[in-house]
């Protein structure tokens, strides 16, 4: 079974609305999670590091005001996206790491967000 | 963020085939793993290899790595239409932070019956 749940799966919105993606890890706790966008035929790229307990991490270039994550409990995260615009049209995933080891990471079955 | 980089972009054959994608990086890594995506879904582990082992075997899929070159393969032996994906390779960088990956941008294999 999923090890990690992310919903909605799909989400259309206007323009300027904020849209809420949650993260959720099933079968362990996880004190870190991360977030991916990924364009269509491109690869992930790493939003940012969302820490139970304290701030997000955010990588170079991702707005923090613009991408609000809240990692509320030791097996939820939230992806805010903020006033959204057409250019945030994405597949977002999030990701949780295999019970706190460096090692495999399982993922969310993603989100495709569309602004019109 | 993105570290790795694949080839081929594309890979087309038929079933029975075998497929071979490639991956290079460009750091020092723990270890180096890969990812299949079906469109439009999350992401499935595959195979991890670390950095102090060269190959490993895991059913039909069998992983190379070559630290020297900063190079590692992804070959499916006997491919199926079921397999017909995203391919991605992913690095856990030396000295990064806990479970944060860098993506190369993928091979899409399609397998025709």
């Amino acid at each position: 079974g999923a090890v990690v749940s992310q919903h909605p799966s799909w989400v259309i919105c206007k323009s300027g609305t904020s849209v809420k993606i949650e993260c959720r890890s099933l079968d362990f706790q996880a004190t870190t999670m991360f977030w991916y966008r990924q364009f269509p035929k491109q690869s992930l790229m790493l939003m940012a590091t969302s820490n139970e307990g304290s701030k997000a991490t955010y990588e170079q270039g991702v707005e923090k005001d613009k991408f609000l994550i809240n990692h509320a409990s030791l097996t939820l995260s939230t992806l805010t996206v903020t006033s959204a615009h057409p250019e945030d049209s994405s597949f977002y995933i999030c990701s949780v790491p295999h019970q706190g080891a460096n090692e495999k990471l399982f993922f969310g079955s993603g989100t495709q967000l569309s602004v019109l | 963020s993105q570290q790795g980089e694949e080839d081929p972009q594309a890979l087309s054959i038929q079933e029975g085939e075998n497929a071979t994608m490639n991956c290079s990086y460009k750091t020092s890594i723990n270890n180096l793993q890969w990812y299949r995506q079906n469109s439009g879904r999350g992401l499935v582990h595959l195979i991890l290899i670390r950095s102090n082992e060269r190959e490993k075997h895991s059913g039909r899929l069998r992983v190379t790595l070559d630290t020297s070159k900063k190079s590692s393969s992804l070959l499916i032996t006997a491919s199926r239409a079921a397999d017909t994906a995203s391919y991605f390779c992913a690095t856990v960088n030396r000295g990064s932070t806990l479970g944060r990956l860098y993506f190369g941008r993928g091979t899409q294999l399609t397998v025709w019956p």
